[in-house]
Formats: structure tokens, C-alpha cells, sequence
């Protein structure tokens, strides 16, 4: 079974550059993989942020950022605000019609 | 644009099958540009990849829930249901329906969501 690994926390000051990334338990992540990232609060549906790889949602600001980086997908937020503490998800397109969440990042401003 | 809205029992016993229909406005589900998912987060957790289908009836399924799922398309009312059979406390979750776009694989847009508990 297909693991895809995110980091379980991470602390932003406001104004600040984090990047969260997007992993697999065996094997590099590629384009191929049709990295896309969500962003949910508490009690709210995920909203998409960005999708194959680099593309930003419709009205999704330009401080949110993604690419590959390593082996890994990212996802870059850059100048922080307040209202960017969420959780973040990735998922992985595996081909065969099969989709694969990572675990998720929770991220905090402060 | 598209919208789409669950909707379902909010209380399924054990042992039994949850039943959800999402239902899809402001576009058809017909449309060869989409296929039509299911996605799920129990209570404090992360999300969970169910299924896809495509209006033609092709279906997709999440290895470690194939043999309890089954994703069915109405074309006719423009919705899509999910049955998950022989449910425990485990599959209690919030389902959500989302569309999945065939060029690009992403999610997109989202219902709501329904909270579904699993409770004798």
C-alpha cells in the first residue's frame, strides 16, 4: 500500500516563507503524479490550491506556490498570513484511476 | 459553474450498508471532462480517497475499500451514489462528493460534506 508522506506540523511567522512537502513511502514524485494541494479549516470542505503540480486555482492568491522539489512535490507559501493557518493536503494521481491523499500538514501562524 | 451537494442518512447501524447521493447542478454529469468522487475524513483525521466514476459507468476504486464499495452514476437525475456495505465504528465520517478533472487529475469543486455516523 502507497504511503504519501506530509510533515505532521509546521510554524510560520507571519510575513514568513514555508514550504511543505509531498512525499512517497517508495519512489520519487514527478509531474507524472499530478501533484495538486488543498487547503480545509476546521468544519469546511478542502479547497484547491494548486494542481498539476504548478497551477493555481481560480483566485487562489500568488503567495501559494507549487513545484517539484528533490523527489518530493511542494507547496511554497510565501509571505504568510494569519489566514493561512489550516491544514494542507496533497494528493497523487497513481495511475489506473487511483488517487492517494498524504497525510496532511498542520500549519500555524504566530 | 459546478456545484455539487450530498446528501444521506446521517446515522447508519453496524453491519449495514451507508447509502449518499451527490447531486450535481450547474453543469451534466454526463460531461466526458469529469469523472465524479468520493472522498471521506473521519473525525480528526485526514482525508481518504474512496472512489471515481466516469458517466459511462467506469469505476475506480480505493484498494483497502474495493471489496465494500460500490459507485453508481444516474444520468438521468445528474447524480452519483456510494454504497459502502458491512460498515463498523470505523467508517464513521464526514463524505464528501467532488469532481475530478480528466486532464489535469485534481479535485474540484467539492460538496459540502455529511457527516455519516456509524452507531447501533
Amino acid at each position: 500500500q502507497t504511503v504519501v508522506t506530509q510533515e505532521p506540523s509546521f510554524s510560520v511567522s507571519p510575513g514568513g516563507t514555508v514550504t511543505l512537502t509531498c512525499g512517497l513511502s517508495s519512489g520519487s514524485v514527478s509531474t507524472s503524479y499530478y501533484p495538486s494541494w488543498y487547503q480545509q479549516t476546521p468544519g469546511q470542505a478542502p479547497h484547491t490550491l494548486i494542481y498539476t503540480t504548478n497551477t493555481r486555482s481560480s483566485g487562489v492568491p500568488d503567495r501559494f506556490s507549487g513545484s517539484i522539489l528533490g523527489n518530493k512535490a511542494a507547496l511554497t507559501i510565501t509571505g504568510a498570513q494569519a489566514d493561512d493557518e489550516s491544514d494542507y493536503y496533497c494528493v497523487l494521481y497513481m495511475g489506473s484511476g487511483i488517487y492517494v491523499f498524504g497525510t496532511g500538514t498542520k500549519v500555524t501562524v504566530l | 459553474q459546478l456545484q455539487l451537494q450530498e446528501s444521506g442518512p446521517g446515522l447508519v447501524k453496524p453491519s449495514e450498508t451507508l447509502s449518499l447521493t451527490c447531486t450535481v447542478s450547474g453543469g451534466s454529469i454526463s460531461s466526458s471532462s469529469y469523472y465524479w468522487g468520493w472522498i471521506r475524513q473521519p473525525p480528526g483525521k485526514g482525508l481518504e480517497w474512496i472512489g471515481n466514476i466516469y458517466y459511462s459507468g467506469s469505476t475506480y476504486y480505493n484498494p483497502s475499500l474495493k471489496s465494500r464499495v460500490t459507485i453508481s452514476v444516474d444520468t438521468s437525475k445528474n447524480q452519483f451514489s456510494l454504497k459502502l456495505s458491512s460498515v463498523t465504528a470505523a467508517d464513521t465520517a464526514v463524505y464528501y462528493c467532488a469532481s475530478s478533472s480528466v486532464f489535469g487529475n485534481w479535485f474540484d469543486p467539492w460538496g459540502q460534506g455529511t457527516l455519516v455516523t456509524v452507531s447501533s
